[in-house]
């Protein structure tokens, strides 16, 4: 059964630094997809990653998939605190018709 | 326009007793979904109907009961509700399985 899991499950940084969050999955999957989560909101896609290598940026977001070594990066380039959210990757599972979330990472800004 | 809405947003209601969410999407998508999110975040897909057929039945007590009437439409009734089942349970929607979804607004249930 696909397991995805992501890491950190929390994080607090301090605006303008950099950091990555890292998404892994345990079985075959050539789709990917990052949302973005804020409290008491609903869920917003951010990324769309189809093919291994594929690398898509947004803002100061940039997301990259690695399907060989089941790993997709979500990068947060000089964070700010609009950036604040809890950031989920979902992975589908080929032949099937599941999207499995991560647990989410939460992630706390500081101005 | 809101591509995927949900109703009610907030529902709060006794134990034992039943209720509806409502969902409906103007995407022009073939599959919908429900999701059920706990207390700490966690995303669990519930059920996937691709043009009114259901697709995942995952482990889900049989007091849920999904009814798709047409493709723009999936709704999801809880029989005999327990605390247990307070969660935001979200809608969403994708042209075809496995392909981006998008997110209702969510249904904030509350049991008491």
């Amino acid at each position: 059964e696909l397991k995805v899991e992501q890491n950190p499950l929390f994080l607090s940084m301090q605006e303008g630094k950099n950091y990555t969050i890292y998404c892994n999955y345990s079985t075959t999957s050539d789709r990917l997809y990052w949302y973005r989560q804020d409290p008491g909101k609903s869920l917003e896609s951010l990324f769309v990653l189809l093919s291994n290598g594929a690398v898509k940026q947004e803002g100061r977001l940039m997301a990259s998939l690695d399907t060989k070594a089941r790993l997709s990066t979500l990068h947060i380039t000089a964070a700010v605190h609009d950036l604040s959210a809890t950031y989920f990757c979902a992975v589908a599972m080929n032949r099937d018709d599941k999207i499995i979330f991560g647990k989410g990472t939460r992630l706390h800004i500081l101005p | 326009d809101t591509a995927v809405s949900q109703t009610p947003k907030y529902l709060v209601t006794q134990m034992g007793n039943d209720k509806s969410i409502k969902c409906e999407q103007n995407l022009g998508h073939d599959t919908m979904y429900w999701y059920k999110q706990d207390s700490k975040k966690f995303l669990k897909i519930m059920f996937s109907y691709n043009n009114k057929e259901l697709i995942i039945n995952e482990t889900v007590p049989n007091r849920f009961s999904p009814k798709s009437p047409d493709k723009a439409h999936l709704n999801l009734h809880i029989n005999s509700l327990e605390l247990g089942d307070s969660a935001v349970y979200f809608c969403a929607s994708s042209r075809i399985e496995n392909t981006e979804a998008f997110f209702g607004q969510g249904t904030r249930l509350t049991v008491v």
